[in-house]
């Protein structure tokens, strides 16, 4: 079974501009969701949807936001970006995104802001 | 708030058990505890989870004390591929967010 795919796995922005990200979880998997990992902050919840609802938010501001298609596949979009966003953004998805399902997270997007 | 407690770092040598702590003491519940690891440039990567009795899989065996506010996540046979951060984490019970604190980072030596 193929794993969580994120893409682009890499990315150069601007500040202002704004940038989408993609997530294709496992196949069947109905939950996905994002982190933030920077050095400074370390891995940070963004939000999780399922079945194409946002579900839980974390702590960000609405410049982040997100959304889930019917294929559950994720894309995550940030906009007026700004240096401290360079970071790597990470998804995992879970089969029915349940508190004992087993998170499989993909390889991350890593993104600069210049 | 930092729910988990964990040391910074750690080092273990190799073909030894590596054993890694975690204190919760506000653990609710209903919570899990659950321990990932990141190797460098990775996601991280699932290794076990528990409620209060002790787990075994063919990664890790995972012992969590009676009053469920610490537990230890054991590596039998450590090798160095096993050189990554540690995260002990519980599973919110809003969800499957999880909170991830700053980990531990475990190296193993020669």
């Amino acid at each position: 079974k193929a794993g969580v795919t994120q893409t682009p796995r890499y990315l150069i922005k601007t500040r202002g501009q704004q940038v989408t990200l993609s997530c294709s979880p496992i196949s069947g998997h109905r939950s996905v969701s994002w982190y933030q990992q920077t050095p400074g902050q370390g891995l940070q919840f963004l939000f999780e949807y399922f079945s194409e609802t946002q579900r839980n938010k974390g702590n960000f501001p609405g410049r982040f936001s997100g959304r889930q298609f019917s294929n559950s596949r994720s894309e995550m979009n940030v906009s007026t970006l700004e240096l401290g966003d360079s970071a790597l953004y990470l998804c995992a998805s879970t089969l029915d995104g349940h508190l004992t399902d087993t998170q499989y997270f993909g390889p991350g997007t890593r993104l600069t802001v210049l | 708030d930092a729910k988990t407690t964990q040391p910074t770092s750690m080092d273990c040598a190799e073909g030894r058990a590596a054993n890694l702590p975690c204190n919760h003491s506000t653990i609710s519940g209903n919570e899990y505890v659950y321990w990932y690891r990141q190797i460098h440039s990775q996601g991280p990567q699932y290794i076990i989870h528990g409620l209060k009795n002790n787990e075994t899989n063919e990664m890790a065996s995972l012992i969590i004390t009676e009053d469920r506010k610490s537990s230890t996540l054991i590596l039998p046979h450590a090798t160095l591929r096993d050189t990554a951060v540690y995260y002990c984490i519980l599973g919110n019970n809003a969800g499957n967010m999880l909170t991830f604190g700053g980990g531990t980072r475990l190296m193993v030596k020669p």
